[in-house]
């Protein structure tokens, strides 16, 4: 079984530069989720998605940063204008059901340097 | 005040000792208790989670909860230089969403 998989690895942009992050969970997951790791921080929640719906996005900054699931397969997060304190580490996971004593996988992340 | 707090470490052990991570949350509600360990660079990977009070053992591993002291802790047995790495502690109240610590960085050396 493929694991949550994330691209790209590494993004490099500049302050005010548009940046789309994908995201393809496990096959057959229909929670999706988006955290961040800000330098020095936890790992923060984003959103949470169940299939293609929002089912929680309230970790999400400020709208400048937008996320979809199409279809209720992979999703993207895009960040528009970037902003210096976006960068971080954006990490995916997905889950197959939503249980409160359950975990669920994270993908490798993408590190996003806004310079 | 932090939800979930942990020591940044480094915690240094010997080969071969008992590692101890541990973990307090500041929210009562919280029903749920994770950790993941995460090698640098990598994703984090679900080890434990336990959700009574108690002791839950996996193998080396074994997971530690109480809930009156809003304590929950990781053991790690006969530790091993591949099992330094950082490791994070998540609790989740009544939604699906995971409450991150800072995480704890474990060195085990030879």
């Amino acid at each position: 079984e493929a694991g949550v998989t994330q691209f790209p690895s590494h993004s490099v942009i500049e302050k005010g530069q548009t940046v789309t992050l994908r995201c393809d969970p496990i096959s057959g997951h229909d929670n999706l989720y988006w955290y961040r790791r800000v330098m020095g921080k936890e790992i923060k929640f984003l959103l949470h998605f169940v299939k293609e719906s929002k089912q929680d996005e309230s970790g999400m900054p400020n709208n400048r940063f937008l996320a979809e699931r199409t279809g209720g397969t992979y999703s993207t997060l895009k960040v528009q204008p970037a902003e210096l304190e976006d960068s971080g580490v954006y990490f995916c996971a997905s889950s197959q059901v939503s249980r409160d004593n359950y975990g669920y996988t994270f993908g490798s992340g993408t590190r996003l340097t806004v310079v | 005040q932090k939800e979930v707090e942990q020591n940044s470490g480094p915690l240094s052990v010997p080969e071969g000792a008992i590692a101890s991570l541990n973990c307090t949350y500041s929210d009562r509600g919280s029903q749920s208790f994770f950790w993941y360990r995460q090698y640098s660079g990598k994703s984090p990977e679900l080890i434990m989670f336990i959700y009574s009070n108690g002791d839950k053992e996996d193998g080396r591993f074994t997971a530690q909860l109480n809930k009156a002291s809003q304590y929950v802790s990781l053991l790690i047995r006969d530790s091993q230089p591949s099992d330094s790495a950082t490791y994070l502690c998540a609790v989740k109240r009544n939604t699906d969403k995971l409450i991150f610590g800072t995480g704890t960085r474990l060195q085990v050396f030879p």
